[in-house]
């Protein structure tokens, strides 16, 4: 199985930040990288497909970069609204597997 | 607008079964593939199964295969998870999730219902 590593576990951010969140796959999955915000109970939500396409309705401060095993998701200018957590998803190969995500909290 | 409403979980004793259901709306069932996606109580996110447009092929993660079965009805725009044999590691919230592609499956997941909580115990 291909496995998906993301880092930090969590990060605190203050509003305005520029933040970075990142995924490592344990072999090479070109740009089959999908990532998604998760808010308290709440389900997830498709925020990027295939590492860099921005989905429709979200807002143009995500934005998503990389290939082969290395990826990014950065948020230009961190919102209060985006408190969340943040997962990773590799979509190459079967079994589709998440990263453990990424819980972005507000300084 | 899209809107997917799972149905049927609950508490169910190790080893009996139970059957999800999701109720889509607001595009076209019959066009796309459609996933059961599980997260346990704090934990990540798991994929579970998958089912083509047409229901003609499925896929499931191992560790689900031969107990659970993806079904979909395109004529009552519905999808199913019948889960047999109960484990208590089976314990999750459930969500019915749409395939991103038209037809052919991205296993990118643009739509997600609420989520429907099935708790394995005795």
């Amino acid at each position: 199985d291909i496995q998906v590593t993301q880092s930090p576990s969590s990060l605190s951010a203050s509003v305005g930040d520029r933040v970075t969140i990142t995924c490592r796959a344990s072999q090479r999955i070109t740009n089959s990288l999908n990532w998604y915000q998760q808010k308290p109970g709440k389900a997830p939500k498709l925020l990027i497909y295939t590492a860099s396409n921005l989905q429709s309705g979200v807002p143009s401060r995500f934005s998503g970069s990389g290939s082969g095993t290395d990826f990014s998701l950065t948020i230009s200018s961190v919102q209060p609204e985006d408190i969340a957590t943040y997962f990773c998803q590799q979509s190459h190969s079967a079994p589709r597997t998440f990263g453990q995500g990424t819980k972005l909290e507000i300084k | 607008q899209v809107q997917l409403v799972e149905s049927g979980g609950g508490v169910v004793q190790p080893g009996r079964s139970l059957r999800l259901s999701c109720a889509a709306s607001g595009f076209t069932f019959s066009k796309y593939g459609m996933h059961w996606v599980r997260q346990a109580p704090g934990k990540g996110l798991e994929w579970v199964a998958v089912i083509l447009y047409d229901g003609s092929n499925e896929y499931y993660l191992d560790s689900v295969k031969a107990r659970f079965t993806i079904s979909r009805d395109n004529s009552k725009n519905t999808l199913y998870l019948q889960m047999n044999s109960l484990r208590a590691e089976d314990t999750a919230v459930y969500y019915c999730a749409k395939d991103l592609g038209e037809r052919w499956l991205q296993f990118s997941f643009d739509y997600w219902g609420q989520g429907s909580l099935v708790t394995v115990s005795s």
